[in-house]
């Protein structure tokens, strides 16, 4: 299994400010993944993060709203830019395990944009 | 990927085994069937994922039909703890990312 810490748990920012969320593992990984969970809703997928390589994105997200940096195999971190009240949600990084198909879940980062 | 139907939400009494239910009538071959649970407040845990034969760890059991077009989740002796969001996910064997619906809502009640 991975142990997936995510920093800061929670924040209230006010709109048209940028927050970063650090998502930080206890082992080394090849793939991370971020996801954003609206209130009440299920998770979507935002990109999908390689170490020393552009992250992929999904339909809907771009690089100048969410760039992702992941610089190396245990650390990996998101910015929600300019932010609007449409962005309060749960970011949420995840990895899958070495030599698995299960994939593992940060905290995720509570986020309300004022 | 395939996609999942679930019921929105279903109740179950504390003790007793939940089943819940996944139709996945679109799934190919070598298309997984994943379970995750989201307590609360928290990230998804993986719960328990097969290909075509039913599976048991400690926490469920899952059955997949012979056909492969759903599939239920079972937990022998659910607890309060239980209460969860339970999400059905298929998955290619060569795909790397989840992709969630909006999942079934357990409610356990004492």
């Amino acid at each position: 299994s991975a142990v997936i810490s995510q920093k800061p748990s929670r924040d209230i920012c006010q709109r048209g400010t940028s927050l970063t969320i650090q998502c930080q593992v206890d082992s080394q990984v090849t793939m991370m993944f971020w996801y954003r969970q609206q209130p009440g809703q299920s998770l979507t997928l935002i990109a999908t993060a390689n170490q020393g390589s552009e992250a992929t994105y999904e339909s809907g997200f771009v690089i100048d709203k969410f760039p992702i940096s992941r610089p190396n195999l245990t650390f990996s971190t998101l910015t929600v830019s300019n932010m609007s009240p449409e962005d309060s949600s749960i970011y949420l990084c995840s990895v899958e395990g070495q030599g698995s198909y299960e994939q593992y879940f940060g905290p995720g980062t509570r986020l309300t944009v004022t | 990927d395939a996609k999942t139907t679930q019921p929105p939400s279903m109740d179950c009494a504390e003790g007793r085994a939940a089943n819940l239910p996944c139709n996945h009538s679109t799934i190919s071959g070598n298309e997984y069937v994943y379970w995750y649970r989201q307590i609360h407040s928290q990230g998804p845990q993986y719960i328990i994922h097969g290909l075509k034969n039913n599976e048991t760890n400690e926490m469920a059991s899952l059955i997949i039909t012979e056909d492969r077009k759903s599939s239920t989740l079972i937990l022998p002796h659910a607890t309060l703890r239980d209460t969860a969001v339970y999400y059905c996910i298929v998955r290619g064997d060569n795909n790397n990312d989840m992709r969630f619906g909006a999942g079934t809502r357990l409610t356990v009640k004492p």
